[in-house]
């Protein structure tokens, strides 16, 4: 099965921007437009922040964007914030109805 | 409001099969739109698919754990099951259920809380 891998850290300071990618070592996410990017903090479940490579679910900030170009997916954050600090997970469908999830991106707010 | 809750015991031994079960509330568990699946996370790494199951009963599973898991489907209790056999310590990970949108908004928009197994003798 296809792995997803993501930079284990990030970092950038309030009020910068910031991306985490997402690289698929096959084809999944250049052939799928269903990558979705999930926010979780220390002791809690998982947030779906992005749905469909770029799309936000109600109730999301705006300064939350995602896009993908060939096999890599990649989440931007604009005017960091404080409780932006948490890690990031990219999934993808990864054909015949499998999901892949990536090694995870912990984001640090300095 | 859309709920998911999991339950099941939080210590296994070695060798044997860890059960859980994920009971949803506000939504039905019948319904064409949704997958329902299973994450887990061992101890400060990262999550990993386990399998998802649709309300008729078909089951998709991590290539990797294939071989060990099960998820099953009550629609008459609105839960649906994880069965993981032959437990070794590398199993233990916080467990989460969570709903799979098929049609548009594709992704897991809920998920439980977690339980946390441990596998130990």
């Amino acid at each position: 099965q296809s792995a997803l891998t993501q930079p284990a850290s990030v970092s950038g300071s309030p009020g910068q921007s910031i991306t985490i990618s997402c690289t698929a070592t096959s084809s999944d996410i250049g052939n799928y437009n269903l990558v979705s990017w999930y926010q979780q903090h220390p002791g809690k479940a998982p947030k779906l922040m992005i749905y469909e490579v770029s799309k936000r679910p109600s109730g999301v900030s705006n300064r939350f964007s995602g896009s993908k170009s060939g096999n890599t997916a990649s989440l931007t954050i604009s005017g960091l914030q404080a409780e932006d600090e948490a890690d990031y997970y990219c999934c993808t469908y990864a054909g015949s109805s499998t999901l892949v999830f990536g090694g995870g991106t912990k984001l640090t707010v300095l | 409001q859309l709920q998911l809750q999991e339950s099941g015991p939080g210590l296994v031994k070695p060798s044997e099969t860890l059960s859980l079960t994920c009971t949803v509330s506000g939504s039905s568990i019948s319904s064409s739109s949704y997958y329902w699946g299973w994450i887990r996370q061992p101890p400060g790494k990262g999550l990993e698919w386990i399998g998802s199951i649709y309300y008729s009963g078909s089951t998709y599973y991590s290539p990797s754990l294939k071989s060990r898991v099960t998820i099953s489907v009550d629609t008459s209790k609105n839960q649906f099951s994880l069965k993981l056999s032959s437990v070794t310590a590398a199993d233990t990970a916080v467990y989460y259920c969570a709903r799979y949108v098929l049609t548009g908004d594709t992704a897991f928009d809920y998920w439980g809380q977690g339980t946390l197994v441990t596998v130990s003798s």
